[in-house]
C-alpha cells in the first residue's frame, strides 16, 4: 500500500532558528514529490517539487532534498519567521497521474518570537 | 491575476441534503481537481477535470460527482450527505497540459463543510 508519512507531527521553534521535515514514503512506481505549505484556514501553496534525478531544490529560505533510493524527503527551513507558522504536507505522485496522489498527514509548524 | 476562487466559503447541511460548490480557475488554466481533507485522513483526492471531461477518480462513493464547464469552471456535488461528509473540500487549478499531473496546481480557500 502507498504511504507517506511525516515527522514530526508538530514542532515548535524560536524564531530565527533553523528547523528540518522529514518525509518518508513507500509509493510505487514513482514520478514527483511535492512540497506544500498550509496556513490555517487557507489551501495548500506550493513550496518545491523534485522529480526522481532531482536530489535538492530551493524556494527562498525553503529547501527541500530527496533521496529516491532510501524514499526519503527532508524540508529544511533557514533563519524561520512567525510567517513560516502552517502546516507542511508532503505528497508524492506516482506514474499515472492525479489519482495516484498520496499525502502524507502534515507537520504543524509553530514558530514563536 | 485573480487566484483561484471557491463558492460558498462556509456551508451547513443536514444528514440527507445534497449540496453543490463551485470552483472558478485561474484564467486560462484548464484543469480542475478536487481534494476532500479532513483532520482524521487528511487530504484525499476526489477527481480531476480537464475540458468538460474527467480526467482522473479517486476512490471515494457515486454519491460525489463533477462537473466541468466550457470556461473551466467547476462544480462538484454531494447527494445524501452523511456526517462523515463534514469536511473542507479544496480545488485546485492548473495549466493541465500534462497528463501525469506535475504541472503546479494552485488552491482556492476551500469550502468548509459542516453537515448536522
Amino acid at each position: 500500500k502507498n504511504q507517506v508519512e511525516q515527522s514530526p507531527q508538530s514542532l515548535i521553534i524560536l524564531e530565527g532558528k533553523n528547523c528540518t521535515l522529514q518525509c518518508n514514503y513507500t509509493v510505487s512506481p514513482f514520478s514527483n514529490l511535492r512540497w506544500y505549505k498550509q496556513d490555517t484556514g487557507r489551501g495548500p501553496v506550493s513550496l518545491t517539487i523534485m522529480t526522481f534525478s532531482e536530489n535538492t531544490k530551493s524556494n527562498g529560505r525553503y529547501t527541500a532534498t530527496l533521496d529516491a533510493d532510501t524514499k526519503q524527503s527532508s524540508l529544511h527551513i533557514t533563519a524561520s519567521q512567525l510567517s513560516d507558522s502552517a502546516s507542511y504536507i508532503c505528497v508524492v505522485s506516482g506514474d499515472t497521474g492525479r489519482r495516484a496522489l498520496t499525502f502524507g498527514s502534515g507537520t504543524r509548524l509553530q514558530v514563536q518570537p | 491575476k485573480a487566484g483561484v476562487t471557491q463558492t460558498p466559503r462556509y456551508l451547513i447541511k443536514t444528514r440527507g441534503q445534497q449540496v453543490t460548490l463551485s470552483c472558478s480557475p485561474i484564467s486560462g488554466h484548464r484543469s480542475v481537481s478536487w481534494y476532500q481533507q479532513t483532520p482524521g485522513q487528511g487530504l484525499q483526492f476526489l477527481f480531476e477535470y480537464f475540458s468538460e471531461t474527467q480526467r482522473n477518480k479517486g476512490n471515494f462513493p457515486g454519491r460525489f460527482s463533477g462537473r466541468q464547464f466550457s470556461n473551466s469552471r467547476s462544480e462538484m456535488n454531494v447527494s445524501t450527505l452523511e456526517l462523515g461528509d463534514s469536511a473542507l473540500y479544496l480545488c485546485a487549478s492548473s495549466w493541465g497540459g500534462d497528463a501525469q499531473g506535475t504541472d503546479t496546481q494552485y488552491f482556492g480557500p476551500g469550502t468548509r463543510l459542516t453537515v448536522l
